[in-house]
């Protein structure tokens, strides 16, 4: 079954280092989403891309973060500049069509120190 | 008007009884509600969605009923069983370039066996 997977796993970066953070959408998949889920606490939509640009941001995603799709396959998120309170689980998810199913990774968990 | 509350915060239930999770939201521009379960460690999964020209709908021991008038949705799972136990998230989205997922705050199930 194919399964969007993320890299690293877990990332341990000190404060004020750039992070990037790796996804391999599905395919055939044309809508990529980074979430972001603080532990504990519920999955906060950050960036939504499509059609290689940003479609919508939410206001957690300020300036020192970026994404990219370098090569048709992967889908990045950076970071540029990392704070204490980006320590989270980050999850890439891509779709098909806009009102579909979004697949989720595994999700890479952050710790900024 | 972007939120989706989400109760109880935490269930234990009994293997075999019935558990339920209950979603409201405000914006009525909300279209499309999936459940996603999730795992310790693991990326959201869909569990089960619903759209809201219907009331109810059923998979295996997952049922999502939709009152579109009272804008509330709830998950009901029968015969709860010990593998059960995860986290629950409610969710909401609407049609148009993004369809960003509003996940709700989670409910930790635990099925006791």
């Amino acid at each position: 079954e194919p399964e969007v997977t993320q890299t690293p796993s877990h990332q341990v970066t000190q404060m004020g280092q750039e992070v990037i953070l790796r996804c391999v959408p599905i395919s055939n998949h044309l809508y990529f989403y980074w979430y972001r889920q603080i532990l504990g606490q519920k999955v906060e939509f950050l960036v939504s891309f499509y059609n290689n640009e940003i479609s919508e941001k939410s206001e957690i995603f300020d300036d020192q973060f970026s994404v990219e799709r370098p090569d048709g396959s992967n889908f990045t998120l950076k970071i540029r500049s990392t704070k204490l309170e980006d320590s989270a689980m980050y999850f890439c998810a891509s779709k098909t069509q806009p009102n579909t199913e979004a697949f989720f990774g595994q999700g890479t968990r952050l710790t900024v120190v | 008007q972007q939120q989706v509350k989400q109760s109880p915060q935490s269930l234990i239930v009994q293997k075999g009884g019935i558990s339920i999770i209950n979603c409201a939201y405000e914006n009525t521009a909300f279209d499309y509600f999936p459940w996603y379960q999730q795992f310790p460690g693991k990326g959201p999964a869909l569990l089960i969605a619903i759209r809201p020209d219907v009331s109810e709908k059923k998979e295996g021991r997952f049922t999502i009923s939709f009152n579109k008038s009272a804008k509330q949705f709830s998950l009901h799972i029968m015969d709860s069983q010990p593998g059960d136990s995860a986290t629950y998230f409610c969710a909401a989205s609407h049609g148009g370039a993004t369809n960003k997922l509003i996940f709700g705050t989670g409910t930790l199930l635990a099925v006791q066996p």
